[in-house]
């Protein structure tokens, strides 16, 4: 597709359950960011992935939390012991890297995102 | 360190009317500033965006903006609102050395008929 792709849209789980939600970005974009969204609020930086490596993960919450992009493109966000707490919508953006003074002076695309429900 | 300030969680006006949606930041470096809008069940979608150069920017469906350094602001304003201007508006920032966006909470934008 053109735009970028996550999987599934609406996630309901059970505390204590392990949730995986998948995004597919745009073809050629190499830099990938999750982000999560509660209600009410911004979206908030969860990881950054430069090709296959976590650039960036400082905004990871806890070590439930994990992200993977094993070939560059897909990625995986995985959060085990689900909370109540962790119940927002997980929200996946793609770009190129841009040149300049390093920074990301480049558009991100965003995915409609994974809604995560947990009971 | 950075972070965005949005003044007003809701704006509401009436269709024709100025639109001024308010944004400061803070940064300890020169910022790169952008907003994002967010249309119901839709993901967000680039409006406009700040790197260097001209301090007025001009972005999709009339919307523009203005960083002014010295009131560390980049408020969104388009002259006349439309109904379908009716959505959420993201203000954000970044800067060379942090790649990852840092977003404001958010405004929501009412324009009534």
């Amino acid at each position: 597709g053109a735009g970028v792709s996550q999987t599934p849209s609406n996630k309901v789980t059970e505390k204590g359950k392990y949730v995986e939600l998948r995004c597919d970005p745009i073809s050629g974009h190499t830099a990938l960011y999750w982000y999560r969204q509660s209600l009410g609020q911004g979206p908030e930086f969860l990881i950054y992935f430069q090709g296959t490596g976590a650039a960036d993960d400082s905004g990871l919450p806890n070590d439930r939390f994990f992200a993977v992009r094993p070939e560059g493109s897909v990625s995986t966000l995985k959060i085990q012991r689900t909370e109540r707490g962790d119940s927002a919508v997980y929200l996946c953006a793609s770009s190129l890297l841009s040149s300049g003074r390093g920074g990301n002076t480049g558009e991100l695309f965003f995915g409609e995102g994974s809604r995560l429900t947990v009971l | 360190a950075q972070s965005v300030t949005q003044l007003g969680s809701h704006v509401s006006v009436s269709e024709g009317a100025l639109v001024l949606l308010r944004c400061n930041y803070s940064s300890s470096v020169p910022p790169y500033l952008f907003w994002y809008v967010q249309y119901p069940n839709q993901g967000l979608q680039l409006l406009l965006k700040y790197t260097t150069g001209a301090t007025l920017v001009k972005g999709i469906n009339g919307f523009e903006a203005e960083f002014k350094k010295s009131e560390t602001s980049f408020h969104l304003t388009k002259p006349s609102a439309h109904m379908s201007d009716a959505a959420e508006y993201f203000c954000a920032v970044s800067n060379a050395g942090r790649r990852a966006l840092t977003f404001g909470s958010g405004t929501r934008l009412q324009v009534q008929p």
